[in-house]
């Protein structure tokens, strides 16, 4: 399978609104609610941030939401904080027991 | 709270074979899927596989031919061979848990094995 698309990079300014993409095909995205995405700030772990589309782990600021159309999935960050720069992956179920992840995406709150 | 913890050499030869084990604490192994995720440098994620505690593994085709995954219950451990290595498997390595919608919850920290002679 391929890895899911993502922007290189998207930009905000601190209390703005960023969408990032996730497209993939109708083999991943498109076929499974099993969409998940990840924080990862250099030189550490990536968090769960985003997991089923649309769901928030506990502890994980309400200011982060996902959503899916068809094969594209998108991670939405409202009231874009300093603290919010940082790589994005999404990452997809794609069928027979495997997964697959996005490129990446780098934020930069400016 | 569960933490993960990856060990093994940093430092690979190539067309040998990379062995990492991952140590579970702040709770069980069992009953969970477990999996190994690698960075490379300046690069995205790449999912190696998977192993749930009764032993059934799934692998990313792109590696399965190199890939084994194992599983000890009474460590609360679980372990990556990479066989044939090459230079481009030098990357950060992540052992992680793995739930059953496919997401990853725990993250080890990550440790960097780099391939070459």
């Amino acid at each position: 399978q391929s890895a899911l698309t993502q922007p290189a990079s998207v930009s905000g300014s601190p209390g703005q609104s960023i969408t990032i993409s996730c497209t993939g095909t109708s083999s991943d995205v498109g076929s499974y609610n099993l969409v998940s995405w990840y924080q990862q700030h250099p030189g550490k772990a990536p968090k769960l941030m985003i997991y089923e589309v649309s769901e928030r782990p506990s502890g994980v600021s309400n200011r982060f939401s996902g959503s899916k159309s068809g094969n594209t999935a998108s991670l939405t960050i409202s009231g874009l904080q300093a603290e919010d720069e940082a790589d994005y992956y999404c990452c997809s179920y794609a069928g027979s027991s495997a997964v697959v992840f996005g490129g990446g995406t780098k934020l930069t709150v400016l | 709270q569960v933490q993960l913890q990856e060990s093994g050499p940093g430092l690979v030869k190539p067309s040998e074979t990379l062995s990492l084990t991952c140590t579970v604490s702040g709770g069980s192994i069992s009953s969970y899927y477990w999996s190994w995720i690698r960075q490379p440098a300046g690069k995205g994620l790449e999912w190696i596989g998977r192993i749930y505690t009764s032993g059934s593994t799934n692998y990313n085709p792109s590696l399965k031919s190199r890939v084994t995954m194992s599983v000890d219950t009474s460590k609360n451990q679980f372990s990556l061979k990479l066989s044939s290595v090459t230079a481009a498997d030098t990357a950060v390595y992540y052992c992680a848990r793995e739930k059953i919608a496919y997401y990853f919850d725990y993250w080890g920290q990550g440790t960097l094995v780099t391939v070459s002679s």
